[in-house]
């Protein structure tokens, strides 16, 4: 069974502070990770995923295997990063399950 | 306008009562899915869909039906609701994998069951 878990319900940081969300899982496979977010009255959107390795808004995550880990990281928080970020993970291949962490609800404050 | 849009976006009913919500994409893509989102749950897959007449259940598909007659529609059909299946439930809709997937929400539908 595969399994996403969040375990920071609220993370709070001032302006200018490094944020870092952690992400566990457990797969038994090669998994697909996906970090996203969903501001204030606005639609749940993609914020990256594992395997483009790329950084959004200032954000990077790496996919470690050997911790199971997928953190979200951002060296230096902004106010408009405030919001709520769900981690998921879906199975390799033709697998379209999606399975999503409970949320980690993000305050950056001035 | 590349987009996914559910109706209602608001709905209050009593237990018992069939409803469908509805989902649509114009972006023909092939996978489409519903999540239910429940405060310290997170989002929880009920079902998806990889094509049309392919369905699959998600992690909660208890209480719960869909169909998938044509790419662009993937109703959600709750034949009898109960309260708790009171929540705030999305559709989304994505296409390709690796590099090109894109993946679109829908604006939600918040759903109180009495």
């Amino acid at each position: 069974a595969q399994r996403v878990t969040q375990p920071e319900k609220l993370l709070s940081v001032f302006k200018g502070a490094p944020v870092e969300l952690k992400c566990n899982y457990s797969y038994s496979g090669s998994p697909e990770l996906f970090w996203y977010v969903q501001y204030s009255r606005q639609r749940l959107q993609l914020l990256l995923r594992h395997i483009s390795r790329e950084s959004i808004k200032g954000f990077t995550a790496d996919l470690n295997k050997g911790e199971t880990s997928f953190h979200l990281k951002k060296p230096f928080a902004q106010e408009e990063d405030s919001a709520m970020y769900y981690c998921a993970l879906r199975g390799g291949s033709n697998d379209y399950k999606l399975s999503f962490g409970a949320g980690t609800t993000v305050t950056v404050r001035a | 306008e590349a987009q996914v849009t559910q109706n209602p976006r608001y709905l209050i009913t009593v237990t018992g009562k069939k409803l469908t919500v509805t989902c649509s994409q114009n972006m023909n893509h092939e996978y489409m899915s519903w999540y239910r989102q429940d405060p310290g749950l997170g989002l929880r897959q009920i079902y998806y869909s990889m094509n049309v007449e392919v369905t699959d259940k998600g992690d909660v598909p208890e209480g719960y039906k869909v169909s998938r007659k044509e790419k662009r529609n993937f109703p959600l059909i709750l034949e009898s609701p109960s309260p708790n299946q009171t929540s705030l439930y999305f559709c989304a809709s994505n296409s390709g994998r690796g590099l090109q997937e894109t993946q679109y929400f829908g604006p939600g539908t918040r759903l109180l069951v009495l």
